[in-house]
């Protein structure tokens, strides 16, 4: 059953601290986005990557949030420093058609920031 | 810029039906709507093209007016399992920014109660 995998599942950390959080999208699929969840904002857009390529990261806060496509089977999103109010799910969802088709999302990386 | 839906939250009898509704401020391409369980990641339900079309999803349809921007998901004779909060997604027409970039809005909390 092929799936998105997203580690680490739970991350709690100090604040300053450096934050990796790594993508497996499904085989095949040429469309990556990073979302992050919380409850005031429900699921925000950070970036998103077709084929690779970055075509939007505007979402993220650029000072401390980088989003990377090293290759086809791994997306990451770094945070650098970290800050309490970074603590939330986040969520990497692939597809194969862009925007214009079934998304399959991951199980999400919880982060606490203390 | 995320959609917004309505109702924040509703409860349902096991039986009822309810609407959640979503709007855009810009032109659309696509809306898409999700539902996530809690601790559980969002999962597809339907996808609705420019074009004014109707589907279904079991005894959950959707409906999309491109001219006035909005959606509607219909929950009908709603089941214990059809509990969850609710998301739309929308993606903005070809040749603007937006298109390609599926955002979505805070989601609706659907609970259904025997």
């Amino acid at each position: 059953d092929a799936r998105v995998t997203q580690t680490p599942r739970h991350k709690v950390t100090e604040m300053g601290q450096e934050v990796t959080m790594r993508c497996q999208p499904i085989l095949g699929h040429n469309t990556v986005f990073w979302y992050r969840q919380t409850m005031m904002q429900g699921l925000e857009l950070l970036a998103y990557f077709r084929n690779r390529a970055p075509l939007d990261d505007s979402g993220m806060p650029k000072d401390r949030f980088s989003a990377e496509m090293p290759d086809a089977t791994l997306a990451t999103l770094k945070i650098q420093p970290s800050e309490p109010r970074d603590s939330a799910v986040y969520f990497c969802a692939s597809g194969d058609t862009g925007a214009t088709g079934e998304l399959f999302f991951g199980e999400g990386s919880r982060l606490t920031v203390l | 810029q995320q959609p917004v839906q309505s109702p924040q939250a509703v409860i349902l009898r096991e039986g009822e039906d309810a609407v959640i509704n979503c709007s855009s401020s810009k032109a659309l391409y696509s809306v898409h709507w999700y539902r996530q369980k809690h601790g559980e990641a969002p999962v597809f339900l339907m996808i609705l093209l420019k074009g004014g079309e109707q589907k279904g999803h079991e005894k959950i349809s959707a409906s999309f007016n491109e001219k006035k921007q909005q959606s509607s998901l219909y929950l009908t004779a709603s089941q214990l399992s059809y509990s969850g909060t609710y998301f739309c997604g929308t993606e903005g027409s070809r040749g603007t920014d937006s298109w390609g970039k599926l955002q979505f809005g805070a989601g609706t909390q659907v609970v259904v109660t025997p």
